[in-house]
């Protein structure tokens, strides 16, 4: 598998506004997927968007794919915060690779 | 909605002393995965386990290192001789349904060497 590279490192936003992160990958993929992590805790699967796919919802969630310039998006509208955590993106070729993860987004989000 | 759990969820141990860190996978997920996070640093992988045998595995993967799913459903990781930079958050994660490649992470265990 590939380490995707989350950008930015971190973001503070108030509650309700919008969370933007993107995520850079080298070589082609099967899909990408997108997981978070509260502070200390495991990772959870948030979403996953195959490479055939350009965009993808999931609740608040929404999840962008460009395989021409190798990159995804992740946007968190009226975020709460509950939403504080890092977000962390994973490339992935094959069911059962391994995840190979980058230093994620840190998002803080203010009440 | 199926979970993957993890016990102990804090084990701590002297340098040295063997520890066994305990995971219950999804029922019918078919890859089993280890990884770890020492403190603020990136989450790492450590091995993978399909078809009853180790698929791949990391440098930091050494032969302290094994792991064993006694009875079709555990999913274990030994340490046999800990080190103080053995410190860290384990995680152990399933996968996958049919057609489907999404990792399910258990809470992890925090384990502390003395």
């Amino acid at each position: 598998s590939q380490q995707g590279e989350e950008d930015p490192q971190a973001l503070s936003i108030q509650e309700g506004e919008n969370a933007t992160m993107n995520c850079s990958y080298k070589t082609s993929i099967n899909n990408l997927q997108w997981y978070r992590q509260n502070s200390g805790r495991g990772l959870v699967h948030l979403i996953l968007i195959r490479s055939n796919e350009r965009e993808k919802h999931s609740g608040r969630l929404r999840v962008t794919l460009d395989t021409s310039k190798k990159s995804s998006s992740l946007l968190i509208t009226a975020s709460r915060a509950a939403d504080t955590a890092s977000y962390f993106c994973a490339p992935d070729k094959a069911a059962g690779n391994k995840l190979t993860f980058g230093g994620g987004t840190r998002v803080l989000v203010k009440p | 909605e199926p979970e993957v759990t993890q016990t102990p969820s804090h084990q701590v141990t002297q340098m040295g002393q063997e520890v066994i860190l305990r995971c219950v996978p999804i029922s019918n997920h078919l890859y089993f995965y280890w990884y770890r996070q020492i403190l603020g640093q990136k989450v790492e992988f450590l091995v993978s386990f399909y078809n009853n045998e180790i698929s791949e595995k990391s440098e930091i993967f050494d032969d302290q290192f094994s792991v064993e799913r006694p009875d079709g459903s555990n999913f274990t990781l030994k340490i046999r001789s800990t080190k103080l930079e053995d410190s860290a958050m384990y995680f152990c994660a399933s996968c996958c349904r049919a057609q489907s490649y999404e990792q399910y992470f258990g809470p992890g265990t925090r384990l502390t060497v003395t």
